[in-house]
């Protein structure tokens, strides 16, 4: 049971440039969510998922496109880098009462 | 959508006993959790009130009191690994997403 995996660990991007944060739960869990977190600071929601097929934005979606094809992998796009998306990146999956989060994905644009 | 506030930094000596208080502005939601989180890593779970009073796990305890819009993590016997960020999180009624709170810094000293 490896809980939430989420890959890559690190990434440097240059402004412009596209990629996809994978992640992937083992948990069976229909929740899913992802989360940036900027030095010192809290949570912010980016978008979540309440099942296969099902997405919906969060506090600060723009920039960011996510699907759920499935129940185990909820992948996070970003389209065109900036660098105000510099930071970490946490996709989480849960119950109302226990969110499970994954090791993170430290995001540098330049 | 709810909000949830904190504060922001707190200080207890090693051994203490340390109150981290969250207050919401939100009218119907299911429980109230909370997570540590230490520099570096990802949040992990620490405790859940689904009810008003008092919930306890070793040396951490939870308390709620939906009347008074109020919850607090109580960390008891203060130990140098506790010095991390905490956060209350909840799910409101109606809406399917998980909020966090603002977080607190503790900082455990000699």
């Amino acid at each position: 049971n490896a809980g939430v995996t989420q890959t890559p660990k690190f990434q440097v991007l240059k402004t412009g440039q596209s990629m996809t944060l994978q992640c992937a739960q083992d948990m069976n869990h229909e929740y899913m969510s992802w989360y940036r977190q900027d030095p010192g600071m809290g949570l912010r929601l980016i978008h979540y998922s309440v099942g296969a097929g099902i997405t919906d934005q969060g506090e600060v979606p723009n920039g960011y496109n996510v699907s759920r094809s499935t129940t185990e992998d909820f992948p996070l796009r970003l389209l065109s880098a900036a660098p105000s998306q510099t930071s970490v990146y946490f996709c989480a999956s849960g119950t109302i009462e226990t969110q499970y989060f994954g090791p993170g994905t430290r995001l540098l644009v330049l | 959508g709810q909000s949830l506030e904190q504060p922001s930094e707190v200080t207890a000596v090693e051994g203490a006993i340390v109150q981290i208080n969250c207050t919401y502005q939100t009218s119907g939601f299911y429980g109230l959790s909370w997570y540590q989180q230490h520099d570096g890593g990802a949040p992990t779970f620490l405790s859940y009130n689904a009810l008003d009073g008092l919930e306890e796990t070793g040396r951490f305890s939870s308390f709620l009191s939906r009347s008074d819009s109020y919850g607090y993590l109580l960390l008891q016997e203060l130990q140098m690994k506790d010095s991390a960020s905490y956060f209350c999180a909840l799910k409101e009624r109606g809406y399917q997403k998980v909020t966090f709170g603002t977080g607190t810094k503790l900082q455990v000293i000699p």
